[in-house]
């Protein structure tokens, strides 16, 4: 089955414990990207990657890392997590980037609490 | 900061009715719009996607496009109570050759359909 998978789907942590939320898709797309949704401002982009090794800050970076090592995975950190990290976080590919089709595929969702 | 703008809601209409959402956008640069639906606690899922001005028909969904106006809108004809959910406007923008390529999603308007 053509999926996104994240994990953990919850984690409740505390603040400046390092923590991996871990993405992988098995469909064998370019792009993916990292979101995080709070009530009233809808989805924000964090991180987003065009291809293996290249990534680029999405509109709140602040306070996240991803890397892109293979094609299929897209983890996020957080080195040093804090209380406004607070939030539900998707992952999402699709299949190519720069094109004007770029139907985004979610994943399940990570509701994160920092306490 | 582009922006992404969508009638707050929320926004009831009865069975059988015409659902309008609107959204706008900041950005004159942004060259694709999709509309996702996204049921409570799960994840966002593609509706329509249109790239020209115009209208652009995919069963009882319309979505509509004007580029000078900076608006997309989404029409859904004979609304049923399984359309209750959160509808979220996206914008892609682009530059080939380059890696930028994000997407700004709307805040999301709650259209409930009542019975």
């Amino acid at each position: 089955e053509a999926q996104v998978t994240q994990n953990p789907r919850y984690l409740i942590t505390v603040t400046g414990k390092k923590l991996t939320v871990t993405c992988s898709q098995n469909m064998n797309h370019e792009y993916m990207s990292w979101y995080r949704q709070d009530p009233g401002l809808g989805l924000r982009q964090i991180y987003y990657s065009m291809n293996v090794e290249v990534t680029d800050k999405g509109d709140v970076p602040e306070g996240y890392k991803v890397s892109r090592k293979e094609k299929r995975n897209f983890p996020l950190i957080l080195e040093s997590p804090s209380p406004n990290q607070t939030s539900l976080y998707f992952c999402a590919s699709s299949l190519m980037a720069g094109v004007r089709y770029n139907e985004q595929f979610f994943g399940p969702g990570t509701r994160l609490t920092v306490l | 900061q582009k922006e992404v703008e969508q009638n707050s809601g929320p926004l009831s209409v009865p069975e059988g009715a015409i659902a309008s959402l609107n959204c706008t956008y900041s950005d004159r640069g942004s060259q694709s719009f999709f509309w996702y639906r996204q049921y409570s606690g799960k994840s966002p899922e593609l509706i329509m996607f249109i790239y020209s001005n115009g209208d652009k028909e995919d069963g009882r969904f319309t979505a509509q496009l004007n580029k000078a106006s900076q608006y997309v809108s989404l029409l859904i004809r004979d609304s049923q109570p399984s359309d209750s959910a959160t509808y979220l406007c996206a914008v892609n923008m682009y530059y080939r050759g380059t890696s930028y390529d994000k997407v700004i999603f709307g805040p999301g308007t709650s259209l409930s359909v009542i019975p």
